[in-house]
């Protein structure tokens, strides 16, 4: 079965610093794998996804995130973020082929300081 | 509607008692999906519905849980003689099965307390 795990539970940083979260997965099959995020006192959408293809991917509000194979790894960046980029993040897996399930870790709170 | 909708958005009961949680997702959605949210515990997967069948539901955590899908739309998860580990937000979401793309649209939530 596949598994998810976010090594950082709590990220503080100040405005505009870079910023990475951390995810790694363990899947005996290829995997398709997501970051979704959750913004304060709302629900989860999705941030970008890595089906196949460059290994760079790029999602909405300037964050992207690169798949290593090698080192079953999908880790989220953005070089500057904004106070408004406060919320909670989510790296999620599912296997290609078999069932549809999504599997989540369990999510990084990134706060953005002034 | 435009996005998936849950009812009632909160719940509180007493331990013992039944509950219900409703599920509205997007219109022509196949695939439906239960997930419980915990704090610290990020999103736990439960259930997820293929039209009205159930390939997946390896996430129930008990047999006092329960869901049903009627129509290929609304869903229903049950929870009988509630817990007070329980108390969590059930998120429910859906997507275009099929498409592979994986892209779950979730409801806000039925936070639900057990006292």
């Amino acid at each position: 079965a596949q598994s998810v795990t976010q090594l950082d539970s709590q990220v503080p940083v100040f405005e505009e610093a870079p910023v990475e979260l951390r995810c790694n997965y363990s899947s005996s099959v290829s995997v398709y794998l997501f970051w979704y995020v959750q913004y304060p006192n709302q629900g989860l959408q999705l941030l970008l996804k890595y089906l196949s293809g460059s290994t760079l991917v790029k999602g909405i509000n300037g964050f992207e995130a690169e798949f290593n194979k090698s080192q079953t790894s999908f880790h989220l960046r953005k070089p500057s973020v904004h106070i408004s980029d406060t919320a909670e993040y989510f790296c999620a897996v599912r296997n290609q082929g078999g069932s549809e399930k999504l599997v989540f870790g369990k999510g990084t709170k990134l706060t953005v300081n002034p | 509607g435009a996005g998936v909708s849950q009812s009632p958005s909160n719940k509180v009961t007493e331990k013992g008692k039944d509950v219900e949680l409703r599920c509205d997702p997007i219109s022509g959605h196949t695939a439906l999906y239960w997930y419980r949210q915990s704090l610290g515990q990020g999103l736990e997967f439960l259930i997820y519905f293929q039209g009205n069948s159930a390939p997946d539901k390896s996430g129930l955590p008990s047999d006092r849980f329960s869901a049903e899908r009627t129509g290929g739309s609304v869903s229903t998860l049950t929870i009988q003689r509630t817990q007070q580990e329980d108390s969590a937000v059930y998120l429910c979401a859906s997507s275009r099965s099929g498409t592979n793309t994986g892209e779950l649209f979730f409801g806000e939530g039925s936070r639900l307390t057990v006292l």
